[in-house]
């Protein structure tokens, strides 16, 4: 257990639609990352959020958006869902910038699935 | 624009050989990690690498860094069925942000 928690696990909607995934990083940790891993692209880094401040954006749709609150749980916010965008979403979190190894801690994952 | 490769993408082990995963990387990097996944599961962190000619030994893996040839191998000692899984390279890109950029994946099966 990496102390990472997502939810929900598994999330299954229509395309058209809009979901939210909720992310609480380690404790202490202040840097919280979003990856999506899927057949045909592998696994992609989405964006960054540093306490509370946008830090770097990967291949993030538009249609995607995230934020980090004041307790440093993240939310990553998919809209106008479509069939491309079932794939397995993680969050990974990292203490303060500056210490030690970077390392990434991953959390379980939330599956989507748009039918 | 980093790239990073893997090869081979998929490695059928026999029990108690030694195999060997590479990992280039495109651009300077001064960090870089294995991850493993289990089918259906999250990442587990098995090694970061620091500095050129680091090598990080747990069990049956150990991995190594080349920052002058940006390369990263992951050696596998006597493999055992515990190792089957897909073990991915990433390398941090983009300074302080540390985002990472992984690997294909390369997909482990020890066979008996």
């Amino acid at each position: 257990d990496s102390g990472v928690t997502q939810t929900p696990k598994h999330l299954i909607t229509a395309t058209g639609q809009r979901v939210t995934l909720r992310c609480s990083p380690r404790s202490g940790d202040l840097s919280v990352y979003w990856y999506q891993q899927s057949l045909d692209q592998g696994l992609q880094f989405l964006i960054q959020y540093y306490n509370g401040e946008e830090r770097a954006k990967g291949n993030i749709l538009e249609r995607f958006s995230a934020q980090q609150f004041p307790d440093l749980h993240s939310e990553l916010n998919l809209s106008s869902l479509e069939l491309g965008d079932s794939a397995l979403y993680f969050c990974a979190s990292s203490p303060d910038q500056g210490r030690g190894t970077y390392e990434q801690y991953f959390g379980p994952g939330t599956r989507l699935t748009v039918t | 624009e980093l790239k990073v490769e893997q090869n081979p993408l998929f490695l059928s082990m026999q029990e108690e050989k030694n195999y060997t995963i590479y990992c280039n990387y495109s651009t300077t990097s001064d960090r870089l990690y294995w991850y493993r996944q289990d089918p259906g599961k999250s990442l587990e962190s098995l090694f970061v690498l620091l500095s050129n000619g680091a090598v990080k030994q747990e069990g049956r893996l150990m991995a190594s860094l080349d920052t002058k040839a940006r390369l990263s191998t992951l050696h596998i000692t006597a493999a055992v069925h515990d190792l089957s899984a897909t073990y991915f390279c990433a390398v941090s890109y983009g300074g302080a942000t540390n985002k990472l950029i992984f690997g294909t994946g390369t997909l482990l099966a020890v066979q008996p």
